[in-house]
């Protein structure tokens, strides 16, 4: 299947941890993002990636650190984890061509106690 | 006032209704217009892209946009109830690929 996926869907931690969501697409594509949806359903930009450089970071903590090890995969890093990281996380990609359209995997629903 | 502002909703319609959807935008510098269509648990999906004022067809769905009243809409005809989801309008500036998102208007269709 072409597609966005991340790993993992569900993910529920405690205060102060580090976790890592992981996204990878298959589309061919060359900019990729992370994106948060907060339970009023608004979708923000947090960051975005073309070939593998960061060129958006949108006003996100230091705590959340992308990384890029190729053009096909944008993982997410957050450290100390607080209860207001609780949210849906996103992955998309866009083609070169058309950045405008984009392309969305199946979120990350992150849960902190 | 956010820059993009969209009724929540939820809108409920029977099976068949014409369901018309709505945005509307306060920056002008807004040229590219989207709709997503989300279900549950699921990532957005575009369903339509649009560049300038005017209206654009595919299949059941039509998007209009009309710049000067800074008010984008979606029709969706003969309505089914697959159609139920969450429908998030996003607009892009000139020399930007970064959409600004509404925050989406629940519609169900009922049998």
């Amino acid at each position: 299947d072409t597609a966005v996926s991340q790993t993992p869907k569900y993910l529920v931690t405690q205060m102060g941890n580090d976790k890592s969501i992981k996204c990878e697409q298959n589309l061919g594509h060359d900019t990729m993002y992370w994106y948060k949806q907060d339970s009023k359903k608004f979708l923000k930009i947090m960051f975005s990636y073309n070939n593998k450089e960061l060129i958006i970071n949108e006003t996100v903590p230091n705590r959340f650190s992308p990384k890029s090890p190729d053009k096909a995969h944008l993982n997410l890093h957050i450290n100390s984890l607080e209860l207001g990281d609780s949210a849906v996380y996103f992955c998309a990609s866009s083609p070169r061509t058309s950045r405008n359209e984009q392309f969305f995997g199946p979120g990350t629903r992150l849960t902190v106690l | 006032q956010k820059e993009v502002e969209q009724d929540p909703g939820p809108l409920s319609v029977p099976e068949g209704a014409i369901v018309s959807l709505n945005c509307t935008y306060s920056n002008s510098a807004f040229q590219y217009f989207m709709w997503y269509r989300q279900y549950s648990r699921k990532g957005p999906e575009l369903l339509m892209y649009t560049y300038s004022s005017g209206n654009k067809e595919d299949g059941r769905f039509t998007a209009q946009v009309d710049k000067s009243s800074k008010y984008i809409s979606l029709f969706i005809r003969d309505s089914q109830p697959s159609d139920s989801a969450t429908y998030l309008c996003a607009m892009i500036s000139g020399g930007s690929y970064i959409p600004t998102f509404g925050r989406g208007t629940s519609l169900i269709v009922h049998p």
